[in-house]
């Protein structure tokens, strides 16, 4: 089970923003602000989107930020566009020495 | 460049031994700080850490998973191989191996890059 809740879909329209939330349901998860966030299509590698809370990897576009508030980490994806329509999953590091992902958000871009 | 490949058996018998190797390039897993994870994504189900190898040979497993892992490394190969034993229906999925993205010195990190993924299907 996943201490790391987050909403099933989120869809927007083309332009639109939306933020996709991941919330901390156990306190075994360690720092929240080191959340990292991976974009999933299908049938292709997993890519890391925001690493450290709200850090942005190079090569991703500014129209992905992460921040936090709380438990609850958030991804915004600004500028919806048709291909950020993928699953999104946030992860968090636990002071079991494990990692954990949260349960996965389908964006849709309507 | 850092890349990886997952390759392993792409159907296993129930109750049978599962072994997948990680081979990669553009770094070399004897470099300080460095250290290679396993996750997995079963059909249409989350993403899940398995396990975890670190440059100095320590080791971290998935609790729920744990008495069923093992990882290694052959550095000279620059390959990382996870055993899974007692294979069931339920641990079929993509599995998929990621370099960590900052020195394994703490914990706290993050996967960049990831392998493409490998299907494995658990069937009689």
């Amino acid at each position: 089970q996943s201490a790391l809740t987050q909403p099933a879909s989120v869809s927007g329209s083309p332009g639109q923003s939306i933020t996709i939330s991941c919330t901390e349901t156990s306190s075994d998860v360690g720092s929240y602000k080191l959340v990292s966030w991976y974009q999933v299509h299908p049938g292709k590698a997993p890519k890391l989107m925001i690493y450290e809370g709200s850090k942005r990897p190079s090569g991703v576009s500014n129209r992905f930020s992460g921040s936090n508030s709380g438990n609850t980490a958030s991804l915004t994806i600004s500028g919806l566009q048709a291909e950020d329509e993928a699953d999104y999953y946030c992860c968090s590091y636990t002071r079991s020495s494990t990692y954990v992902f949260g349960t996965g958000t389908k964006v849709t871009v309507l | 460049q850092v890349t990886l490949r997952e390759s392993g058996p792409a159907l296993v018998k129930p109750t049978q031994t599962l072994t997948l190797t990680c081979t990669f390039s553009g770094f070399s897993l004897s470099t300080s700080g460095m250290c290679v994870s396993w996750i997995r994504q079963p059909p249409g189900k989350a993403l899940e850490w398995l396990a975890r190898i670190d440059w100095d040979d320590d080791k971290y497993y998935s609790t729920s998973l744990k008495t069923r892992l093992t990882i290694s490394k052959d550095t000279s190969k620059n390959q990382v191989v996870l055993t899974m034993t007692n294979m069931d229906p339920v641990d079929t999925g993509t599995y998929y191996c990621a370099r960590m993205g900052a020195d394994c010195y703490s914990g706290e990190n993050w996967f960049d890059p990831w392998g493409q993924g490998t299907l494995v299907t658990v069937s009689s």
